[in-house]
């Protein structure tokens, strides 16, 4: 079965410091990997997708992630934190042939310190 | 570009009264979703249609029901509202099943249930 663990429920940075946050999958297919971005009030937000292309990916707002299948890690980074980054982000898996049964993960809230 | 639309924005009922909760969007899109949210957790799918005039069950479809009469627009049902139905709703929509189509979600739709 298919599933995806974000091993922080929170981080905080100061602003213009790097951005971390962690997504471990696990799937028994080649799996599509997606960041989406959630603020206040909002509904989720694209912000990269893996999908067995390039293994580093850029996406909006000078994030990017990279898929590494021997450690099954999708991390999100960004080199250096904006105040309008505080937001809460989800990493979500699907299975190669079925975009619609989408796992999420739990969510991490970023906080950004001015 | 409004793309995915949702109404009501906020709801409050009574236990046992019933409403329906309306999703549009303006994309063409083929597949359409209900997505419950709640505190700590990820997206939770309820129901999904790949089609005008299709529905399926997701991951936790009791207690609703769905309809997609028309392509642009794909309605949530709750017959006898629980508390246990508090919760925030997104709707989204994608152009297709593959899994290098992405999901566009509408703003949600915060429903409590008295």
């Amino acid at each position: 079965a298919q599933s995806v663990t974000q091993l922080d429920s929170h981080v905080s940075v100061s602003e213009g410091t790097p951005v971390l946050l962690r997504c471990n999958y696990s799937s028994s297919y080649s799996p599509s990997l997606f960041w989406y971005v959630q603020h206040p009030n909002k509904g989720l937000q694209l912000l990269l997708k893996y999908t067995s292309a390039a293994t580093l990916v850029k996406g909006i707002n000078g994030f990017e992630a990279e898929f590494k299948k021997s450690e099954t890690s999708f991390h999100l980074t960004k080199p250096s934190a904006h105040m309008s980054d505080a937001a809460e982000y989800f990493c979500v898996v699907s299975e190669t042939d079925s975009s619609y049964k989408l796992i999420f993960g739990s969510g991490t809230r970023l906080l950004v310190r001015p | 570009n409004a793309g995915v639309t949702q109404t009501p924005k906020f709801r409050v009922l009574k236990t046992g009264q019933s409403m329906t909760l309306l999703c549009a969007q303006d994309m063409n899109h083929e597949y359409m979703y209900w997505y419950r949210q709640d505190p700590g957790m990820g997206l939770r799918l309820i129901h999904y249609s790949v089609g005008e005039g299709t529905t399926a069950k997701g991951e936790v479809p009791d207690g609703y029901n769905v309809s997609r009469l028309k392509k642009q627009n794909f309605l949530l049902g709750l017959e006898s509202a629980a508390p246990s139905q508090t919760s925030v709703y997104f709707c989204a929509s994608s152009y297709s099943g593959t899994a290098n189509q992405p999901q566009h979600f509408g703003d949600g739709t915060r429903l409590s249930i008295l």
